[in-house]
């Protein structure tokens, strides 16, 4: 139940086209859901976020939208560029006084030019 | 200003020997964490640090590791007679307080022959 399901597992697009990922949860205890971006060597960085009250967020050519009743969510990478190609995971962050985040399987991300 | 840093970047270490791998929070978060990351996978939560003391160490695999924080600052963790299965990146994240925006070091991959 505390499982964060992501998919797919790979993604391949072309420049300017949309990429979308896609995550669903089970537990209605996640009250967080980050996304993170990962290159090759390095810390996965922190992308965009939303909070269950909220149903979509926007930054710059990323937005997050969220269905709270289908416990799904999902990244949008528009006008995608070869610079996004990178690793992609979604995540949840359990409430409660744990500080864990429960991480997707990560979406492997290849824009070509 | 300064990141999250982990030192050693790479460690190769013999089957049954221990490691020490080191994280150094970004100033002034009073929250840190270590999550483990095999090749290929999402990221496995070990264990958070609110200030010094650790609520939830339910993700430590085995009684082969360990974690300490002190100081409210650096954190080391120590896998003691290490195993193959043990090779990953351990990442560590720090946070302003718990939850939420966690921040992460570039890693430590650990390769045990």
């Amino acid at each position: 139940q505390q499982q964060v399901k992501q998919s797919p597992q790979s993604l391949i697009v072309q420049k300017g086209g949309i990429s979308i990922i896609n995550c669903a949860y089970e537990n209605t205890a996640f009250d967080y859901f980050p996304w993170y971006q990962q290159f090759p060597g390095k810390g996965p960085a922190l992308l965009i976020a939303i909070r269950p009250d909220v149903s979509e967020k926007k930054e710059g050519r990323f937005t997050i939208s969220f269905n709270k009743s289908a416990k799904q969510f999902s990244l949008h990478i528009m006008d995608s560029q070869p610079g996004d190609s990178a690793t992609y995971f979604c995540a949840a962050f359990l409430t409660g006084n744990t500080g864990k985040l429960i991480f997707g399987q990560g979406t492997t991300l290849q824009v070509k030019p | 200003g300064a990141g999250v840093s982990q030192s050693p970047s790479n460690k190769v270490t013999e089957k049954g020997k221990d490691v020490e791998l080191r994280c150094d929070p970004i100033s002034g978060h009073t929250a840190l964490y270590w999550y483990r990351q095999r090749l290929g996978q999402g990221l496995e939560f070990l264990i958070y640090f609110q200030g010094n003391s650790a609520p939830d160490k339910s993700g430590l695999p085995s009684d082969r590791f360990s974690a300490e924080r002190t100081g409210e600052s650096v954190s080391t963790l120590t896998i003691q007679r290490t195993q193959q299965e043990d090779s990953a990146v351990y990442l560590c994240a720090s946070s302003l307080a718990w939850g939420y925006e966690q921040y992460f070091g570039p890693g430590t991959r650990l390769t045990v022959t």
